[in-house]
């Protein structure tokens, strides 16, 4: 299986602050990525798939780049419904894993 | 609107069996692959296993595969997983998960909110 492994595993940051979160895989996945957020209780929401393309209804401050084997999800001016824990997952095969996760949190 | 709505969950005892079921509502269910991926307490998420549109085939993890069976039922709109042979692992809550397509890429843009497998004795 591809291995996906997200840094850093806790972020604290401000609202107002740009966030960067890396995702690496273990090989190439060429752009075979998507990007969730979950919130504690909740369902993931999905964000970003094909590795930089915003789903609809998905804020703009969202973004994501890279290909390969390193991905980041950016996150342009932090709001307060943006706390939470984001995933990355690859869908290069058919045995999609996700990262460990990167939790957000309130500086 | 897109709605999933999970059932079936509960304690079973180790070795045991469990059915969920996964009630799909406000798009076209038969017209695109489901799958269930399960999170375990306080940790990541991590995919259990795929069916196509039509269910002509199904795709599962190494970690389940021999002991849990994936299906549908289109013509009530009803995805389903059974569990065998449980461990105390399996515990999780269990989400079902739409794909964005018939088949292919497994990746997914609208989530229930899960059903919850506990395992113990």
């Amino acid at each position: 299986d591809i291995q996906m492994t997200q840094s850093p595993s806790t972020l604290s940051a401000s609202v107002g602050d740009r966030v960067t979160i890396t995702c690496r895989a273990s090989q190439s996945i060429s752009n075979w990525l998507a990007w969730y957020q979950q919130k504690p209780g909740k369902a993931p929401k999905f964000l970003i798939y094909k590795a930089s393309s915003l789903e609809s209804g998905v804020p703009s401050r969202f973004s994501g780049s890279g290909s390969g084997t390193e991905f980041t999800l950016t996150i342009s001016s932090l709001q307060p419904d943006d706390f939470a824990t984001y995933y990355c997952q690859q869908y290069n095969t058919y045995s999609p894993t996700f990262g460990q996760g990167t939790k957000v949190e309130i500086k | 609107e897109v709605q999933l709505v999970e059932s079936g969950g509960g304690l079973v005892q180790p070795g045991g069996s469990l059915r969920l079921s996964c009630a799909a509502s406000g798009f076209t269910f038969s017209s695109y692959a489901m799958s269930w991926v399960r999170q375990a307490p306080g940790k990541g998420l991590e995919w259990v296993s795929a069916i196509t549109a039509s269910g002509g085939s199904t795709y599962y993890a190494d970690s389940v595969k021999g002991r849990f069976t994936i299906s549908r039922d289109n013509s009530r709109n009803t995805l389903h997983l059974q569990m065998s042979s449980l461990r105390a692992e399996d515990t999780a809550v269990y989400f079902c998960a739409k794909n964005i397509a018939a088949a292919g890429p497994l990746y997914f843009d609208y989530w229930g909110q899960g059903s919850l497998v506990s395992v113990s004795s």
